[in-house]
């Protein structure tokens, strides 16, 4: 089952601009993690916050955590064509610390 | 130093045949989790193992087994396949719970 949901499905931009995804989960977690998956391959793991943290950053990489809306973004600033990817967050809840995937975010970067 | 290794890379098999496929994890990595994805969808967990047991499952049927050897590789057997079990089939080292790294896949196509 999906613990986290992402939002938009699907995300078009233009290169140099900013993309902002949500997640939005059901149950108290441990940790979210958000990451990169290119053309259906190998996920790429790009930054996990754990429930005590707001805010993390990784360099263009900026993400948040709100745990009483049950929520996470990531914001990715001045896109680049190379961006073009799908991206999922993933949560761990309880003592399983299994990430449990929502359905991603497909990110399209025009150059 | 090699990241988390899976082979084959691609597969075509039929109905009612089964299926191996293998992971080897990141150097220093003990815990190999593996996932199932349905084109569009994100990922599922299929079972975990630690110490060459099974420590935890999620929602699939008995025809998904699997096995982890004393070096840490690990087998992911479907029997009587079906059509509905193409997809992409990612395995995931870690030590203990923590650290997710994932490997490339295996995409496995069912005729």
């Amino acid at each position: 089952s999906q613990q986290g949901e992402e939002d938009p499905q699907a995300l078009s931009i233009q290169e140099g601009e900013n993309a902002t995804m949500n997640c939005s989960y059901k149950t108290s977690i441990n940790n979210l993690q958000w990451y990169r998956q290119n053309s259906g391959r190998g996920l790429v793991h790009l930054i996990l916050i754990r429930s005590n943290e707001r805010e993390k950053h990784s360099g263009r990489l900026r993400v948040t955590l709100d745990t009483s809306k049950k929520s996470s973004s990531l914001l990715i600033t001045a896109s680049r064509a190379a961006d073009t990817a799908s991206y999922f967050c993933a949560t761990d809840r309880g003592g399983s610390y299994i990430p449990t995937f929502g359905r991603g975010t497909s990110l399209i970067v025009h150059p | 130093d090699a990241g988390v290794t899976q082979s084959p890379t691609h597969l075509i098999k039929t109905r009612g045949q089964q299926v191996t496929l293998r992971c080897s994890p990141k150097s220093g990595h003990d815990t190999v989790s593996w996932y199932q994805q349905a084109l569009g969808q994100g990922p599922q967990f299929i079972f975990q193992y630690y110490e060459e047991e099974e420590r935890q499952r999620g929602n699939f049927p008995d025809r998904f087994s699997g096995h982890q050897f004393p070096n840490y590789s690990s087998e992911l057997n479907v029997n009587a396949l079906l059509l509905g079990d193409s997809a992409l089939y990612l395995c995931a080292s870690s030590k203990y719970s923590y650290g997710y790294t994932f490997g490339s896949g295996t995409r496995l196509t069912v005729v």
